[in-house]
């Protein structure tokens, strides 16, 4: 039972190029999540997913795209990287349907750079 | 605009002293409060849960809240070294699937 998984760990991009980070849960979990965290402003939401084939913004989408790809996989794409992204970047999951907790999980992190 | 305030610290206990971590919310309507621990270029890793006011107890950590003051706190009993880590305070709405908005976190420091 690996919990939540994220790849790649570490990345270096340059102005303008595109990635996708990959996040998996193998704990059953309804909701899925993207957050960044940044020195000084503490984790701040990307997008989520309450369930498989929905997604929806949060505090900070502008600049992202998200893939919920089935039930296990949530996946983060940025089209066009800028600087300003440079950040680490966890995914999480959670039950969280009428019923379920709405404790989440994190994944270990991506590490960003954008030059 | 949903915050969470914590005070950044950092926060110097010595070893065997209780540490007392305060968070404050803003949405009254929030249900669900959790605080994680987070050492130094790790992920956030839940410590405690609590949806009621009240204490609630949990090996050497309790979580306090009080909603009509808008308020949480964890306190760390038997402080250890192992306990220096930036501690996040979380709040939810409870009952599906919103994000957590957090606090900046408090940074602790336990000295030996």
């Amino acid at each position: 039972n690996a919990g939540v998984t994220q790849t790649p760990k570490f990345q270096v991009l340059k102005t303008g190029q595109s990635m996708t980070l990959q996040c998996a849960q193998d704990m059953n979990h309804n909701s899925m999540y993207w957050y960044r965290q940044d020195p000084g402003m503490g984790l701040r939401l990307i997008y989520y997913s309450a369930s498989e084939g929905t997604t929806d913004k949060g505090e900070v989408p502008n600049g992202y795209n998200v893939s919920r790809l089935n039930k296990r996989e949530f996946s983060l794409r940025l089209e066009s990287a800028a600087p300003s992204q440079t950040s680490v970047y966890f995914c999480a999951s959670s039950e969280a349907l009428a019923g379920g907790s709405d404790t989440q999980y994190f994944g270990p992190g991506t590490r960003l750079t954008v030059l | 605009q949903k915050e969470v305030e914590q005070n950044s610290g950092p926060l110097s206990v010595p070893e065997g002293a209780i540490a007392s971590l305060n968070c404050t919310y803003s949405d009254r309507g929030s249900q669900s409060f959790f605080w994680y621990r987070q050492y130094s270029g790790k992920s956030p890793e839940l410590i405690m849960s609590i949806y009621s006011n009240g204490d609630k107890e949990d090996g050497r950590f309790t979580a306090q809240l009080n909603k009509a003051s808008q308020y949480v706190s964890l306190l760390i009993r038997d402080s250890q070294p192992s306990d220096s880590a930036t501690y996040l305070c979380a709040v939810h709405p409870g009952g599906g699937a919103d994000g957590l908005t957090f606090g900046k976190g408090t940074h602790l420091i336990i000295q030996p």
